[in-house]
C-alpha cells in the first residue's frame, strides 16, 4: 500500500533563517506531488505542484522554493523565513485516480 | 475560474444531531467532488467522492449527492458523534487525473456531548 511521509511533524525557527521539509511517498511510482499551507484558522493554499523530477509548478509567487530530486521525494525550502510564513504544511500525492493522498503534515512556526 | 464555496463554521452541533455542511462549485465543466476531513493536528482523509453527477458518495455514515442542476455537493450526517468534530473541506477536481484540487475554505464541526 502507499505512504506518504514528512518531517519534521513541528519546526520552530527564526526570521530569517532556512527552511528544508521533506515529503517522501512510498508505494506507488510517478506520483503528482504537492505542497500546500494552510495558515491558522484559513483553508488551504496550493504552493507547488510537480508530475515528474525537475519539474516544479508555483501556484503562489513568494520567498519559498521546491524541489523534487527524486521520483518520490519532494522539498520544500527557503532561503531565509519571515514570520508570515508560520502555518501547517501538507505535502500531497495522486497517481492516476481521482483522488489526493495526504501527509500527516508540519507545523512551522517562525519566530 | 473555477471555485469551491462552503457554509461559514463554526458549526457546533449537539450528539446525535442532523448535520448539513453546504457546498457549491462553479459550474464550467464537470469537475470531479471531494469531501475532505482534517482532524486536529492532522493532516486531511478522504471522507467520500463523487465523480459524476448525480452520484452519492458515502462513508462513516456521511453522505453527499453531486448535483448538477444546483452545482451543489452537500455533507449530511444523520446523527454526528463528539470524535466527528473536526474541519472538513469541500473540494473540486477538473481536468481528470491531472487536474489540481481546489479546495473551499473548510468548515469547523465542533459536537458536543
Amino acid at each position: 500500500s502507499q505512504t506518504i511521509h514528512q518531517w519534521p511533524a513541528t519546526l520552530v525557527q527564526p526570521v530569517g533563517s532556512p527552511l528544508s521539509l521533506e515529503c517522501t511517498v512510498e508505494g506507488t511510482s510517478n506520483p503528482n506531488l504537492y505542497w500546500y499551507r494552510q495558515a491558522a484558522g484559513r483553508g488551504l493554499q496550493l504552493l507547488f505542484y510537480s508530475v515528474g523530477i525537475g519539474q516544479i509548478s508555483s501556484e503562489v509567487p513568494q520567498n519559498l522554493s521546491a524541489s523534487r530530486p527524486q521520483d518520490r521525494q519532494f522539498i520544500l525550502s527557503s532561503k531565509k523565513l519571515l514570520l508570515s510564513d508560520s502555518g501547517f504544511y501538507l505535502c500531497a500525492w495522486t497517481s492516476g485516480t481521482y483522488e489526493q493522498y495526504f501527509g500527516p503534515g508540519t507545523r512551522l512556526t517562525v519566530t | 475560474g473555477n471555485s469551491v464555496t462552503q457554509m461559514e463554521g463554526p458549526v457546533t452541533l449537539s450528539e446525535e444531531a442532523f448535520l448539513t455542511i453546504n457546498c457549491t462549485y462553479t459550474a464550467t465543466g464537470y469537475p470531479s467532488l471531494f469531501w475532505y476531513v482534517q482532524y486536529p493536528g492532522e493532516g486531511l482523509q478522504l471522507l467520500l467522492k463523487a465523480t459524476k453527477a448525480d452520484d452519492k458518495g458515502s462513508n462513516k455514515g456521511f453522505e453527499a449527492t453531486y448535483r448538477k442542476e444546483t452545482t451543489s455537493f452537500h455533507l449530511e450526517k444523520g446523527s454526528v458523534q463528539v470524535s466527528d468534530s473536526a474541519v472538513y473541506f469541500c473540494a473540486s477536481r477538473y481536468g481528470g487525473s491531472q487536474g489540481n484540487l481546489i479546495f473551499g475554505k473548510g468548515t469547523k464541526l465542533s459536537v458536543k456531548p
